[in-house]
């Protein structure tokens, strides 16, 4: 049984569409995350939610929009959609807060923007 | 600000030898320290972790070291095995009041049959 499902896997868009990537946790975490991976394997927290609320937000632009409908879903919402788009993003989760408690991947969602 | 990094990108070991993967942290607030393993096409895998009380832990074949007073942390791995061959990430969380986990830039380990 997979812990943490992210959908789609792969993802090829145009530039200046609208997107989104889906995340479920079947591990009754409370926290949950999506990270960003560049090209250089270089790994970024984007957000966190802690039972449904934004903790974290890095920076990230507006386009970029996560949604938690329950504490076991993060979705993530991209809008006008940007080459510097492309990425490998993960999303995550963990009991509350990252101290101490074992953050566990999805697969990860390849985000190609052409 | 904070950052976490590793010595060397890419290490290259033959079969059955023992492995070490460096890495060092600068924010000495850090109190929790965790090793990732990232296979091609997968997402990052828990392997062990630490906590800034002790300075040494072991798992099955993993052995994680930490050294506070220098802020290096480093992964051993025995007798490696190809199925070891991934890259390797140290991460901190930053202990602050967003308790993130900062990662470093990874390290891919090789292993020569």
């Amino acid at each position: 049984d997979t812990a943490v499902s992210q959908t789609p896997k792969y993802l090829v868009t145009q530039m200046g569409n609208d997107k989104s990537i889906k995340c479920e946790q079947n591990l009754g975490h409370d926290t949950m995350y999506w990270y960003k991976q560049d090209s250089k394997k270089f790994l970024k927290i984007m957000f966190s939610y802690n039972n449904k609320e934004l903790i974290i937000n890095e920076t990230v632009p507006n386009r970029f929009s996560p949604k938690s409908p329950d504490k076991a879903h993060l979705n993530l919402h991209i809008n006008s959609l940007e080459l510097g788009d492309s990425a490998v993003y993960f999303c995550a989760s963990s009991r509350q807060g990252a101290t101490g408690n074992t953050i566990y991947f999805g697969e990860g969602s390849w985000l190609t923007v052409v | 600000g904070e950052s976490v990094g590793l010595h060397l990108p890419t290490l290259s070991v033959q079969e059955g030898d023992n492995s070490i993967i460096n890495c060092a942290y600068s924010n000495s607030a850090s109190d929790y320290f965790i090793w990732y393993k990232q296979e091609s096409g997968k997402g990052p895998q828990f392997i062990i972790d630490i906590r800034s009380n002790m300075d040494k832990r072991q798992g099955q074949r993993v052995t994680v070291l930490l050294n506070k007073t220098v802020k290096h942390l480093s992964l051993q791995i025995a007798a490696t095995q190809p199925g070891d061959s991934a890259v390797y990430f140290c991460a901190e969380t930053d202990n602050g009041a967003t308790n993130k986990l900062i990662f470093g830039t990874g390290t891919l380990l090789a292993v020569q049959p």
